[in-house]
């Protein structure tokens, strides 16, 4: 099935260390996002790409960094200079270049700083 | 800019009971407007969305919603609610095509009494 796999679903991180969020989709989408959700809050954009070998920087991408090697895949790493990075991270992609631009989402991974 | 309004935080319900989420939006031309639902802890699944035409849109789930430009709203409505139901909901607004990034409201939590 066509869809949006972000691994891992859940993942514990020590204090200074970098971790690397997964998101691959196969809905052959050209564009890609991250957001971050805080409990009881609402999406806020972290980097966005738009095409292979570029990307964009959302409200809050400090301490934050992706890559676009491939049309596939939007990884995202969590660097130490993330101030609070316990938090929900969620995956987008849509097409461009269409009229339709419906943001289509992954199921989310919850990244826990211990 | 453009924005997204979503007065209500919080919606209790009981189940059986008609429901009426708000959304408000503020911009210059005529927007995509999307609705989604998100289960606890998953990521955030489409609804419905209005890209022109027919200003009642259906959507899964016995979801509807309807566009009214003179009240710059699209309100979610559901004739009768089960308890599957209880999620957050968000709304956003959009423009067609390009690389215009929708943008979305705070969510609405709804709460659903047996």
């Amino acid at each position: 099935d066509g869809g949006i796999t972000q691994s891992p679903k859940y993942l514990f991180r020590k204090e200074g260390q970098n971790v690397t969020l997964s998101c691959e989709q196969n809905l052959n989408h050209d564009a890609m996002y991250w957001y971050r959700q805080d409990p009881g809050q609402g999406l806020r954009l972290i980097y966005y790409s738009q095409i292979v070998n570029d990307f964009q920087k959302g409200d809050i991408a400090e301490g934050y960094s992706v890559s676009r090697e491939k049309k596939e895949s939007f990884p995202l790493t969590v660097t130490s200079a993330q101030k609070n990075p316990t938090a929900f991270y969620l995956c987008a992609s849509s097409m461009t270049g269409t009229l339709d631009n419906t943001i289509y989402f992954g199921e989310g991974s919850w990244l826990t700083v211990v | 800019a453009q924005s997204v309004t979503q007065p209500d935080i919080h919606i209790t319900v009981s189940e059986g009971a008609s429901l009426e989420l708000r959304c408000n939006y503020s911009y210059g031309a005529t927007p995509y407007l999307f609705w989604y639902v998100q289960s606890p802890g998953q990521g955030l699944q489409l609804l419905l969305k209005y890209f022109s035409g027919d200003t009642l849109v259906q959507g899964i789930k016995g979801f509807e919603a309807e566009f009214k430009r003179s009240q710059s709203s699209f309100n979610l409505r559901k004739p009768s609610v089960h308890w599957s139901d209880a999620a957050e909901y968000f709304c956003a607004v959009g423009l067609s095509g390009g690389s215009y990034i929708p943008t979305f409201g705070r969510g609405t939590s709804l709460i659903v009494h047996p």
